[in-house]
């Protein structure tokens, strides 16, 4: 099956610095990458869509100068936040999909800023 | 805007129980409706995938039905184990050129030995 990749799978980081979230789609060209964020006890929430090439969409409420998604590739898409703060720790998974409906997902990444 | 509600939010069986987990969402208009489990720190698992035009799929110990114009959708378990403990996650796919994703707040398996 279709495999999709994240790096790094767990990150610390000061608060006030930036840091990057790799998402690679190993076995196939992603279309479209999704990045979704997860509260514990809380669903997934879908923060933006990115088309390779083009410029990400955000989802209500996301801020897109404090969470930069780059798609240069069709096999990579970044997730960078930027001024990271405590409130910002969280679990990141993301999504590609192919030229059919499916979303194959990450294994998610794990930040906490302190 | 889709709404996907899972019931109940956390559930205690003994193994050898069979069980429903329950799912609904407020927008009939979807692409299909998808269950998934994940497990603590985990990514996601896909389990089961049911087009809108279907109402039903099974794999192995897993039966997930689909009444699209009812807005519901359960995950039927046969034979709980304790390997079946996760948290599952019901999400409802759209039928916008991205085919969004609305995902419920999951059910808390925990299967006892």
């Amino acid at each position: 099956g279709a495999v999709v990749s994240q790096h790094p799978s767990r990150v610390i980081c000061k608060s006030g610095t930036s840091v990057k979230i790799e998402c690679r789609s190993l076995d196939f060209q992603a279309t479209t990458m999704f990045w979704y964020r997860q509260f514990p006890k809380k669903s997934l929430m879908l923060m933006a869509t990115s088309n390779e090439g083009s410029k990400a969409t955000y989802e209500q409420g996301v801020e897109k100068d404090k969470f930069l998604i780059n798609h240069a590739s069709l096999t990579l898409s970044t997730l960078t936040v930027t001024s990271a703060h405590p409130e910002d720790s969280s679990f990141y998974i993301c999504s590609a999909r192919d030229d059919s409906s499916e979303q194959y997902f990450g294994p998610g990444t794990r930040l906490t800023v302190t | 805007k889709q709404e996907v509600t899972q019931i109940p939010a956390a559930l205690s069986v003994p193994e050898g129980e069979n069980l429903v987990l329950n799912c609904s969402f407020t927008d009939s208009a979807i692409y299909n409706l998808q269950w998934f489990r994940q497990d603590p720190g985990k990514g996601l698992t896909s389990l089961l995938l049911i087009q809108s035009s279907q109402r039903e799929q099974t794999s192995g110990r897993l039966n997930a039905s689909l009444d699209k114009s009812s807005g519901r959708s359960t995950l039927y378990i046969a034979a709980s184990q304790p390997g079946d403990s996760a948290t599952y996650l019901c999400a409802a796919q759209g039928l916008g050129s991205n085919y969004k994703l609305t995902f419920g707040k999951g059910t808390l398996l925990t299967v006892n030995p």
